[in-house]
């Protein structure tokens, strides 16, 4: 089983639409936690940390469940800037800072 | 400020041959970390690094090796290049702050291995 696990995709919605990405990680050590965007052959780039209260940035909410070990990220109103790929990301705790990634949920945004 | 660079961007290589691949960064980032990036497989850690001086194995270490004898540099070596070895590289670094857990990427490097 791989530590971090995705939604398989890609997501193809309209303009306007809210999109959901799911993820789940198997180790309970892990400590914080990512959502990452990587544009096609580019660098990833943090979108967002994600706290256990759940926070959100413009369009962007992020929430983790402990107990189900469950991270989600909701965007609403998407727009064709958001075409991407999303990695859902893992830091284990006490680990040298080492980052776990997800495979990544490809979204392509349409007009 | 450019970050984290990496050298070269693209390099083709004959199975058996060796290269290095340069990471630098100017943000006086204490960690540093090499992985690769396969289709449908997410990032792997190949090795990392916690400070001048030090290297550590990440989750798919064989067939590379790593130096870290400057804080800004962070050195992958590919000793006899191997086909499965194609992939995209990126180097990552950052803070060593307990608060800090973003990783700066580089913009990768695309080895194809023959």
């Amino acid at each position: 089983r791989k530590e971090v696990e995705q939604d398989p995709g890609p997501f193809n919605v309209p303009e306007g639409a809210t999109v959901a990405f799911n993820c789940t990680y198997s180790n309970s050590a892990s400590q914080s936690f990512f959502w990452y965007r990587q544009d096609c052959r580019k660098e990833p780039k943090l979108l967002m940390s994600v706290y256990s209260s759940g926070n959100e940035d413009g369009r962007f909410t992020a929430q983790l469940n402990r107990a189900s070990q469950y991270i989600s990220l909701l965007i609403r109103d998407s727009k064709l800037s958001d075409s991407a790929t999303y990695l859902c990301v893992v830091n284990l705790y006490n680990q040298g800072g080492k980052l776990i990634f997800g495979q990544g949920t490809e979204l392509s945004v349409k007009p | 400020n450019a970050g984290v660079t990496q050298t070269p961007k693209f390099r083709v290589l004959k199975t058996g041959q060796s290269m290095t691949l340069l990471c630098a960064q100017d943000m006086n980032h204490e960690y540093m970390y090499w992985y690769r990036q396969d289709p449908g497989m997410g990032l792997r850690l190949i090795h990392y690094s916690v400070g001048e001086g030090t290297t550590a194995k990440g989750e798919v270490p064989d067939g590379y090796n790593v130096s870290r004898l400057k804080k800004q540099n962070f050195l992958l070596g590919l000793e006899s290049a191997a086909p499965s070895q194609t992939s995209v590289y990126f180097c990552a670094s950052r803070d060593g702050g307990w608060d800090s857990n973003e990783q700066f990427f580089g913009p990768g490097t695309r080895l194809t291995v023959l």
